[in-house]
C-alpha cells in the first residue's frame, strides 16, 4: 500500500479557478516536498515544509503542513495554463532530503 | 533551473546489456540520490550516495549499483538489463548536514530496453 496518498489523481480546472491538491502520510514526516513535473521531464522543486503548521507561498502557489506533520495541501490561486503538469508530494522520513517517498502524483489540466 | 545535469537524455539498450547513467550534482551539494520513475507513477528511490559510499537503498536488486566521485558527481550502473528497466531515471542532489534540506532533480534519462 502507498505510504503517501495524493488526491485527486487528476484535475481539470478552468483558467482563473482555484484548486487544492492534498497529500496524506500514514506516518509523521520529517519534511514534505512539493514538486511539479512536465510529462517525461525532471522534477521542478516548488516548496519544502518541515514544521508543523508551516505555510509557504510562492507566486500563486501556497503549501501547508498540518500540526501533526502527516497531511499537506497545495493550493493554486487563479490557475493559468502554465500551472498544468503533474504535482508530486515527497515525504522525507530520514532527514536526509533526498531519500524521498513519493505519491503517485496529481495530473492538472487547465482549460481556457 | 537547477544545477543538476544528467546524461544522456535518452538511451536505447538491448536486453542483457549493461548501462551507465551519469549525474552532475548542484554546486555545494554533497549527496546524490537516484530514482526510477515508471509512466504514471511517482519516482521510486533506488539508492543514495554520501561521501562516496552508498547510504541507503530502496527495493532494487544488486544489478543496480552506483558510484559517487570526489566532486560529488555520480553514476548509476545497471547490469543484465531487462525490458522492465525501461523507465525514466532521475537523480537528485542535496546538502546533508545543514538545515538547508532542499533536494533538486535533474531532467532525467529516458532508458528504453529492447
Amino acid at each position: 500500500s502507498q505510504e503517501l496518498e495524493q488526491s485527486p489523481q487528476s484535475l481539470i480546472v478552468q483558467e482563473g479557478k482555484n484548486l487544492t491538491i492534498n497529500c496524506t502520510s500514514s506516518k509523521t514526516l520529517y519534511g514534505l516536498y512539493w514538486y511539479k513535473q512536465k510529462y517525461g521531464e525532471g522534477l521542478i522543486f516548488l516548496m519544502m515544509l518541515q514544521k508543523g503548521g508551516e505555510e509557504k507561498s510562492h507566486e500563486k502557489i501556497t503549501a501547508k503542513l498540518d500540526e501533526k506533520k502527516q497531511q499537506s495541501s497545495l493550493h493554486i490561486t487563479a490557475s493559468q495554463p502554465s500551472h498544468a503538469g503533474i504535482y508530486l508530494c515527497g515525504a522525507d522520513r530520514s532527514g536526509t532530503a533526498s531519500k524521498l517517498t513519493f505519491g503517485t502524483g496529481t495530473r492538472l489540466q487547465v482549460t481556457l | 533551473e537547477t544545477g543538476v545535469t544528467q546524461s544522456p537524455t535518452h538511451l536505447i539498450k538491448t536486453r542483457g546489456q549493461q548501462v551507465t547513467l551519469r549525474c552532475s550534482s548542484q554546486s555545494g551539494h554533497n549527496t546524490v540520490s537516484w530514482y526510477q520513475q515508471a509512466l504514471g507513477q511517482g519516482p521510486q528511490f533506488i539508492f543514495q550516495y554520501y561521501r562516496e559510499e552508498e547510504n541507503g537503498r530502496g527495493n532494487f536488486p544488486p544489478r543496480f549499483s552506483g558510484l559517487q566521485f570526489p566532486n560529488y558527481s555520480s553514476e548509476l550502473n545497471v547490469n543484465a538489463l531487462e525490458l522492465d528497466d525501461s523507465d525514466l531515471y532521475l537523480c537528485a542532489s542535496s546538502l546533508v548536514g545543514t538545515m538547508n534540506t532542499e533536494a533538486f532533480f535533474g531532467q532525467g534519462t529516458r532508458l528504453t530496453v529492447v
